[in-house]
């Protein structure tokens, strides 16, 4: 069964330092792999998505995610962080052929002045 | 371009009053899909239909129904609120492309309906 951990409940950076929130993946293929940001009393927008071809991809609002298959990971970075930033962030898992995602718990990320 | 809308975007219910959340999309998205979303739990898919006429249960369905006649609309009735209904709920939607072989572009979600029984 498909499954996505997200280890961090909560990260707090500060404003112009480098992010990097982890996010692990079971599948048995090479599943769809999104990341989600959620700003309070919002819902869910979609960042960037993976589904094959370059492992690296360049997401909205200067994100950019890694997907590593020997670890099963999809690690959402950015290189300065805002405080705008600020939000919950979700990972999330699709299978091929599929429509149905399964997201991880989410990652709350603070950002310090 | 609204993408999904969600209404009410607040709504307290008394322990066994009904209600009907409403959602609509202007995309022409085949697939639609109801989540609640819980403090630390993520999200929880309630219900989903892949079209018109065709609907299906997902992880949390007690205590829920769905309805969709046309592509656009996909209603959340809570009957008999209880408590434990208490949650935020989104309504998403998706697309997909044959050609490309490609089922799931990712979700649009609405903005959430707050809903409090008490």
């Amino acid at each position: 069964a498909q499954s996505v951990t997200q280890p961090d409940i909560h990260i707090t950076v500060s404003e112009g330092a480098s992010l990097e929130l982890r996010c692990n993946y079971s599948y048995g293929a090479t599943p769809y792999l999104f990341w989600y940001v959620q700003s309070p009393g919002q819902g869910l927008q979609l960042l960037l998505k993976y589904f094959s071809g370059d492992t690296l991809v360049q997401g909205i609002k200067g994100f950019e995610a890694e997907f590593k298959r020997s670890q099963s990971s999809f690690n959402l970075r950015k290189p300065s962080v805002h405080w705008s930033d600020a939000a919950e962030y979700f990972c999330a898992v699709g299978s091929t052929g599929g429509f149905k995602t399964i997201f991880g718990a989410g990652t709350r990320l603070f950002v310090k002045a | 371009n609204a993408g999904v809308t969600q209404t009410p975007k607040f709504r307290i219910l008394k322990i066994g009053q009904s209600m009907t959340l409403q959602c609509t999309q202007d995309m022409n998205h085949n697939y639609m899909y109801w989540y609640r979303q819980d403090p630390g739990m993520g999200l929880k898919l309630i219900y989903y239909s892949v079209g018109a006429g065709i609907t299906d249960k997902g992880e949390v369905p007690n205590g829920y129904n769905v309805s969709r006649s046309t592509t656009e609309d996909f209603p959340l009735r809570l009957e008999l609120a209880a408590p434990s209904q208490t949650s935020v709920y989104f309504c998403a939607s998706s697309s997909q492309d044959s050609a490309l072989e490609i089922t799931n572009y990712g979700y649009t979600f609405g903005s959430g309906t707050r809903l409090t029984v008490v």
